[in-house]
């Protein structure tokens, strides 16, 4: 079985910041893709940025950007230039290549982006 | 393109009754996932549905059951409610073929309250 750990209940920062958010995660599988979602007090889960794990490349999207360290389960949220529409839950989350197993998350880290 | 949406957006029920959610996957999309997020907490996987069947399952017990329909919508169904039952339910849509990659998309939710 898989676990996602985000060891950062809540984080503040003002805008316009840079922030890093943590998640580690514990699985024996070779394939494999990790998610950071953004759900904010709408509810809905959106995605941010997606990783698979046998690219050694960073995956970027515009303001948001990961470290992937694959050897040592890591993989990091940046969020540059920070706004105050990125106030939301973090969660990343583990999928098994082929997805029948569905997404593991962690238990989320609370951005606040304070003006 | 049309999003997942679920319905209803709310509920209360007793403890005891029995409920359906019901959720319309995203043009194009032929997998289904359901969710249970707990208040505070990340989500957890319940069931996936591809081709009318349940694909993959989660740690849930057996009154949490599932439906697709031909045209890939679904409906979650949970017996004898309790009331750590009471949580938001998401559902998730993908695409499946193959081994490929099964990114998904979520609805907003339908919030649960068990009485």
């Amino acid at each position: 079985a898989q676990t996602v750990t985000q060891s950062q209940p809540e984080m503040s920062v003002q805008e316009a910041e840079t922030v890093t958010l943590s998640c580690t995660y514990d699985t024996s599988e070779s394939n494999y893709y990790l998610f950071w979602y953004k759900q904010p007090p709408s509810r809905q889960m959106i995605l941010v940025i997606r990783q698979e794990a046998y690219k050694q490349q960073n995956a970027t999207e515009n303001r948001f950007s990961v470290n992937f360290q694959k050897a040592a389960k890591s993989f990091s949220l940046k969020i540059s230039d920070s706004q105050l529409g990125d106030t939301a839950m973090y969660f990343c989350a583990f999928m098994k290549r082929g997805g029948a197993d569905g997404l593991t998350f962690g238990k989320g880290t609370h951005l606040i982006i304070q003006p | 393109e049309t999003g997942v949406t679920q319905s209803p957006t709310h509920l209360i029920k007793t403890r005891g009754q029995q409920v359906t959610l019901r959720c319309s996957s995203q043009s194009g999309h032929n997998t289904v996932s359901w969710y249970q997020q707990a208040l505070g907490q990340g989500p957890q996987f319940i069931f996936q549905y591809y081709r009318e069947e349940e694909n993959g399952r989660g740690n849930f017990p057996p009154r949490f059951s599932g439906l697709q329909f031909p045209n890939y919508s679904s409906e979650l169904n949970v017996n004898a409610l309790e009331l750590d039952d009471s949580a938001l339910y998401l559902c998730a849509s993908s695409f499946t073929m193959g081994q490929g990659n099964n990114e998904q998309f979520f609805g907003p939710g339908t919030r649960l309250t068990v009485l």
